[in-house]
């Protein structure tokens, strides 16, 4: 069964400091999509990244980066000098059936991020 | 990019009442849409998943007579809470898929029962 575990439920840290978020995931299908998503306090939930199972390439765009490491199931997010906007709580999720678009999401637990000034 | 409107944002129901709450794709057309809900500091869990013009397939232990979803056009999709009550009470947010748009969320309806 599809499944997602982010271990860390709650992190905080002073701004400024690298944090990482960790995801890890189960699936049976030989082609996935996993994406992160930032939910601010006021609920919506914003899209920052998806990647399919072919693409190992590790991302970044501005101070956050992405690592996706297929060997150990993993796909963990950095957020580099942390800033007091980041606050927020922070979901993995895969999506089922192989397809960006048609399968349901799988989320993970969340996990929320506090950054202090 | 692709725009996913739902309203209301929040609403506050008297228990045994009926809210419906509604989301629409602004610029493209949601071949299937999610329906999620999310209790307080927990994760979204999926409701349903509807097609358009198709009966929503309901995940475990959603009472479908109580959630009742109308995605009748490739633009609107509905989330009607019959008989409403305080244990009813969440954040409910859809998610709508197009042809070729990834998951785009709608902002969510935060539903008090009082």
């Amino acid at each position: 069964a599809q499944k997602v575990t982010q271990a860390q439920t709650e992190i905080s840290v002073v701004e400024k400091e690298d944090v990482t978020l960790d995801c890890v995931y189960e699936t049976r299908d030989t082609t996935y999509y996993l994406f992160w998503y930032k939910q601010p306090p006021s609920g919506e939930l914003v899209f920052l990244i998806r990647r399919n199972s072919f693409d190992e390439q590790n991302e970044i765009s501005g101070r956050y980066s992405w690592n996706f490491q297929k060997s150990t199931s993993s796909f963990n997010f950095t957020i580099t000098a942390s800033q007091v906007v980041d606050s927020a709580v922070y979901f993995c999720a895969l999506s089922e059936g192989g397809s960006s678009n048609t399968g349901k999401l799988i989320f993970g637990q969340g996990t929320t991020l506090q950054v202090k000034p | 990019g692709a725009v996913v409107s739902q309203h209301p944002s929040w609403v506050i129901c008297k228990s045994g009442t009926s809210v419906k709450i509604e989301c629409r794709s602004l610029d493209f057309q949601a071949t299937t849409m999610f329906w999620y809900r999310q209790f307080p500091k927990q994760s979204l869990m999926l409701m349903a998943t509807s097609n358009e013009g198709s009966k929503a397939t309901y995940e475990q232990g959603v009472e479908k007579d109580k959630f009742l979803i109308n995605h009748a056009s490739l633009t609107l999709s509905t989330l009607t809470v019959t008989s409403a009550h305080p244990e009813d009470s969440s954040f409910y947010i859809c998610s709508a898929t197009g042809p070729i748009q990834s998951y785009t969320f709608g902002s969510g309806t935060r539903l008090t029962v009082v």
